[in-house]
């Protein structure tokens, strides 16, 4: 079964880095699709942030393109977001995801990780 | 960037009765349209993609249809484990734009 988990800090002060993990198993990312952030502002606002494909090709929200990046390790099967100088508007619930190929739909999803910008 | 305008966004509806949801697109999307679940706690699952084909193991009590602009999703005969929150996705634009969300509870 393919699972996906989100981890990283609940808090974050303004101005810092945002940096999280997803950890997947019950699949390889570099056998195929493309992996995803998004996030979901307090209020229900959802934002999809960009992608890594299997290849470690990336593909950006031009809303975020000069904050975000998102790299990963193929090693541990685990890919990464990080997003700078933060500011208390990036207060989401942070979910990573994986798309279709093809399509962009996501079929499987991680539960989400509350992060919290605030000095 | 392509406008959701999902609603309800709350609904409240009796164990057996059909429930829809709609979402509106700002312009064309072609049936790209994913509809996804979500209960509290857990992570999104999908339900719909391509507007209404319906993902490998949801219940056929699900569905959804539109075109152009307007798409729904129907839940027919409602269920107690049916109750969440319910989002659609387009996909046909790029960036991927999503609804607000519609907060399903039981009456």
């Amino acid at each position: 079964e393919i699972q996906l988990q989100e981890s990283g800090p609940g808090l974050v002060k303004p101005s810092q880095s945002l940096s999280l993990t997803c950890s997947v198993t019950g699949y390889t990312i570099t056998s195929g699709y493309d992996w995803s952030w998004i996030r979901k502002f307090p209020g229900n606002k959802m934002e999809w942030m960009g992608y890594i494909s299997y290849s470690g090709s990336t593909n950006y929200n031009p809303s975020l393109k000069s904050r975000i990046s998102i790299t990963r390790d193929t090693s541990k099967n685990q890919f990464f977001l990080q997003l700078n100088s933060v500011t208390t508007e990036d207060t989401a619930t942070y979910y990573c995801a994986r798309y279709q190929l093809g399509a962009y739909y996501f079929d499987y999803w991680g539960q989400g990780v509350m992060v919290t910008v605030s000095s | 960037d392509i406008q959701m305008t999902q609603s309800p966004a709350s609904l409240s509806a009796s164990l057996g009765e059909t429930v829809t949801i709609e979402c509106r697109a700002s312009e064309d999307i072609y049936n790209g349209l994913a509809w996804y679940q979500q209960k509290p706690g857990k992570s999104p699952q999908l339900l719909i993609y391509n507007a209404n084909s319906l993902h490998t193991g949801v219940p056929s009590r699900f569905s959804g249809s539109g075109s152009g602009t307007q798409y729904s999703l129907k839940i027919n005969s409602l269920q107690s484990e049916d109750v969440a929150s319910y989002f659609c996705q387009q996909y046909y634009d790029y960036p991927d734009t999503f609804g607000a969300g519609t907060k399903l509870e039981l009456k």
